[in-house]
């Protein structure tokens, strides 16, 4: 039962152009959610998060929206650089200590020249 | 800054036998987890530790143990060894005491293979 699905396994867009990863949940209690970047063979390197008393979070290029009602969040990368190249993670928690996260599949962006 | 520290990075092992993976959390880190991703896959939770105490446990098979220690690093140990359990495993670690204390931070990671 994949509680966290990102429906999308690549995606590819042009340089200086946005990237649109989406996410959707099945898990009501869910109520922190966080954005990964991973390279082959590394670690998920930490992007951004929002709780979900927020609809959006910014940091940089990089937006997170969060509809609770849809179940659905999505990362938004303006503009998008080569080097943002790799698989982007989707992962939620029941929020407090030590809560584990649950990984959607994953999409693959690739950001061409 | 400093980052979460796996070791070792590779390791190979026959079937049936056994492996110790070491975690070093971000210093002032508390909390730590631990992560299975098989190949083509989602990392899976596998066990947590709060202040040297289990605090969840996941998909995490009997022939598995960890613990959390004094100094905060943790061990994962493998018994038993199968085919199945080749993966990429990591650690992350993260502390309520920080802003974004939910946010778990991960290492590198521990390749496993199983032969």
């Amino acid at each position: 039962d994949q509680q966290v699905k990102q429906n999308s396994p690549s995606l590819s867009v042009q340089e200086g152009r946005i990237s649109i990863l989406n996410c959707d949940y099945t898990n009501s209690m869910f109520d922190y959610f966080l954005w990964y970047k991973k390279y082959p063979a590394e670690g998920p390197t930490f992007l951004i998060s929002i709780s979900s008393i927020k609809d959006k979070n910014e940091d940089g290029r990089f937006t997170v929206f969060l509809n609770k009602s849809a179940k659905h969040l999505s990362l938004h990368i303006v503009p998008s650089q080569p080097g943002d190249s790799a698989v982007y993670f989707c992962a939620a928690s029941e929020g407090g200590t030590a809560s584990k996260l649950t990984f959607g599949t994953g999409t693959r962006l690739q950001v061409t020249l | 800054a400093a980052g979460v520290i796996q070791s070792p990075r590779h390791l190979i092992k026959e079937k049936r036998e056994t492996a110790t993976l070491k975690c070093y959390p971000i210093p002032r880190h508390d909390t730590v987890y631990w992560y299975q991703q098989g190949p083509g896959q989602d990392p899976q939770f596998l066990i947590s530790f709060y202040e040297k105490m289990q605090s969840d446990k996941g998909s995490i098979p009997d022939r598995f143990s960890a613990q959390q220690f004094s100094d905060y690093h943790s061990e994962l140990n493998m018994s038993s060894l199968e085919l199945g359990d080749s993966a990429l495993y990591f650690c992350a670690s993260s502390s309520m005491q920080e802003p974004r204390g939910e946010t778990q931070y991960f290492g590198p990671g521990t390749r496993l293979l199983v032969l």
